[in-house]
């Protein structure tokens, strides 16, 4: 079965602080899709990246970056030099590329950056 | 470009009522989901649907119908509604299935008293 765990559940830092949020996951499929999505204190979920299981590269864009292990089975997002802005809940999720067509979340770490 | 759009935003419901979150999208997206969002237990989901004419469950579908007979419309129905069933509901969907990233709508929060 599927399962994504974020084991903090909120991390509070100081603005321009590097933080990291954590995201471990279980599959037994060889093929599968790891997403991060953030959600601002508006309310709206929006889509930050997509990996999948035969890609390990990390990957930047900005101030944000993704650590993709499989031998941690772990999707970690990094933030540097936070901003007030990332303040949001941040929420890792894992799909199986075999049968179902289900899209399982973690259950969401809550950032915030203080000023 | 609208995205997804759900309506109502808020609902109040009393017990036994029954209604119809809508949620349309206009990117021509076969696969739409409904999620519902609780404090602390991240999005689960309800139902979903690869196509129209096809829907399928997800985690938690009990209290809730759903059907999908056009591409760009995918209701969500509470049959008789219940004080558990208060919550964030949110509509997504994808271009190409579980496997993209999803486009979500601003969410309906209902409360049911």
């Amino acid at each position: 079965a599927q399962k994504v765990t974020q084991a903090q559940t909120e991390i509070s830092v100081v603005e321009k602080e590097d933080v990291t949020l954590d995201c471990v996951y279980e599959t037994r499929d060889t093929t599968y899709y790891l997403f991060w999505y953030k959600q601002p204190p508006s309310g709206e979920l929006v889509f930050l990246i997509r990996r999948n299981s035969f890609d390990e590269q990390n990957e930047i864009s900005g101030r944000y970056s993704w650590n993709f292990q499989k031998s941690t089975s772990s999707f970690n997002f990094t933030i540097t030099a936070s901003q007030v802005v990332d303040s949001a809940v941040y929420f890792c999720a894992l799909s199986e590329a075999s049968g179902t067509y289900k899209y399982i979340f973690g259950t969401g770490t809550r950032l915030k950056v203080l000023a | 470009n609208a995205g997804v759009t759900q309506t109502p935003k808020f609902q109040v419901l009393k017990t036994g009522q029954s209604m119809t979150l809508q949620c349309a999208q206009d990117m021509n997206h076969e696969y739409m989901s409904w999620y519902r969002q609780d404090p602390g237990m991240g999005l689960r989901l309800i139902h979903y649907s690869v196509g129209a004419g096809i829907t399928d469950q997800g985690e938690v579908p009990n209290g809730y119908n759903v059907s999908r007979s056009t591409t760009e419309d995918f209701p969500l129905r509470l049959l008789s509604a219940a004080p558990s069933q208060t919550s964030v509901y949110f509509c997504a969907s994808s271009y190409s299935g579980h496997n993209y990233g999803y486009t979500f709508g601003s969410g309906t929060r209902l409360t049911v008293v």
